[in-house]
């Protein structure tokens, strides 16, 4: 159990750019969840795959925000047009669906958005 | 819409002595809460988790309590030690296969020598 690993842990970029980060779930973990975390805020969820399947994505920030994870395995989170408020800490967690109906998740160390 | 409500942001005890971190939610179809702990530049840890069938739940140090007509929740760190000192999140998921975990704000605990 290697945990949950993003990439990259610090991400600054102008306003106006695109960005992706990546997020390598425990490997047999097949549910992966992105949340944002502001100042002082507890994280904020923004959607979840089980599998390759997108099953919520209702709680996204706006359509500049989407979310893939095409084989099942990592998965990339992209913001388009970078706005001032779209700096957060965006962190990735995963968990396994099997064991019972509430498997803890478990989340990587996040990614540090910077919005210059 | 805050569901989940951590109204002390920082919490100091006494090594040794009981740390109690309190919850409030107001939605009252949640029906699993947790606890994380969050170290500086470091991810939420997972540390305990009651249902919503249940009113306690203990796990070495931790217990955490459920009183379901108040909708609160406690975490209870007995005995204290330095190492406890972290940001502590509440967390509550509503239904079996939804996966929408809601957050309160975090209570920051010191635990002094």
């Amino acid at each position: 159990d290697t945990g949950v690993s993003q990439n990259p842990r610090h991400k600054i970029t102008k306003r106006g750019q695109n960005v992706t980060f990546r997020c390598d779930p425990i490997s047999e973990h097949n549910r992966l969840y992105w949340y944002r975390q502001t100042l002082g805020q507890g994280p904020e969820f923004l959607t979840y795959f089980q599998n390759e399947a997108q099953l919520e994505k209702s709680r996204l920030l706006s359509d500049r925000f989407s979310a893939e994870r095409p084989k099942g395995s990592f998965s990339t989170l992209e913001i388009q047009r970078t706005e001032q408020g779209d700096s957060a800490m965006y962190l990735c967690a995963s968990s396994t669906a099997t064991g019972g109906p509430y498997q803890p998740q478990h989340f990587g160390d996040g990614t540090r958005l910077s919005i210059l | 819409d805050q569901q989940v409500k951590q109204n002390s942001p920082s919490l100091s005890v006494q090594e040794g002595r009981i740390s109690i971190l309190n919850c409030d939610y107001t939605n009252s179809m949640f029906d699993y809460f947790l606890w994380y702990k969050k170290y500086p530049a470091e991810g939420p840890t997972f540390l305990i988790s009651i249902s919503s069938i249940k009113d306690k739940n203990e796990d070495g140090r931790f217990t955490v309590f459920l009183n379901k007509s108040a909708k609160h929740l406690s975490l209870h760190i007995v005995p204290s030690q330095p190492g406890d000192s972290a940001v502590y999140f509440c967390a509550a998921i509503r239904g079996r296969n939804n996966n929408d975990m809601r957050f309160g704000a975090g209570t920051r605990l010191t635990v002094k020598p």
